[in-house]
């Protein structure tokens, strides 16, 4: 069964700080995976999306990599801002699982202060 | 290019009824899956429709029902209320497989 874990659970940062969040699978047998962030109440916004034969994937200041022989996948936020506090999800789609079925972590909670 | 909608977005029932809830994916798009979000379990897919047909199913009781219309527009059912149902639902759309997927702003669903 995949699980899908994100570390660490929470994050206090100063304004400026790069950062990196950790998301990490047990079955490394994923069409893709897909990093959301996700603002208090609200719906999920999609950031990135690493096809399981790619490596990384950037978008402005946001580079997601995907290690899928070590089920691990990163997301480097550069040179924070108090705009980018939200939660960060993770989600990987199965080979076997229709390729649509998205399984969660649970989310990094990321506070970044002025 | 709209986004994906959901309505309505907060609902408050009772225990017993039943609620229906609506998604209208992004134009062009066939897919469209649903999701349960709670503190505790997190975020959990419910199915997956494409093309007026179920795709993919998740562990939920058959309280829980969706269809999809011809114009790709989904609707999800839950029959018979319970308290453990109240959750942010939320629904998805993607142009195909293993693509990218969007999802709408979800329907708070409180039951009382």
């Amino acid at each position: 069964k995949q699980e899908v874990t994100q570390i660490p659970a929470a994050l206090s940062v100063p304004e400026g700080e790069n950062l990196v969040l950790n998301c990490s699978f047990t079955d490394s047998a994923i069409y893709n995976l897909q990093w959301f962030r996700q603002d208090p109440g609200k719906g999920l916004t999609s950031l990135l999306l690493i096809q399981s034969s790619q490596r990384e994937q950037t978008s402005g200041r946001l580079n997601a990599s995907l290690d899928k022989s070590s089920g691990r996948s990163t997301l480097y936020i550069a040179a924070s801002q108090p705009g980018d506090s939200a939660t960060y999800l993770c989600a990987v789609s199965l080979l076997s699982g229709g390729y649509n079925k998205l399984i969660f972590g649970a989310g990094t909670r990321l506070a970044v202060h002025p | 290019k709209a986004g994906v909608t959901q309505t309505p977005r907060y609902l408050i029932k009772t225990r017993g009824q039943q609620v229906t809830l609506s998604c209208s994916p992004i134009s062009g798009h066939r897919s469209v899956s649903w999701y349960q979000q709670t503190p505790g379990q997190g975020l959990q897919f419910l199915f997956e429709y494409f093309s007026e047909t179920q795709r993919n199913k998740g562990n939920f009781p058959g309280r829980f029902s969706g269809r999809q219309f011809s114009n790709s527009r989904s609707e999800m059912n839950v029959s018979t209320l319970e308290l453990g149902d109240s959750a942010l639902y939320l629904c998805a759309s993607s142009g195909d497989r293993g693509y990218e997927q969007y999802f709408g702003p979800g329907t708070r669903l409180t039951v009382t």
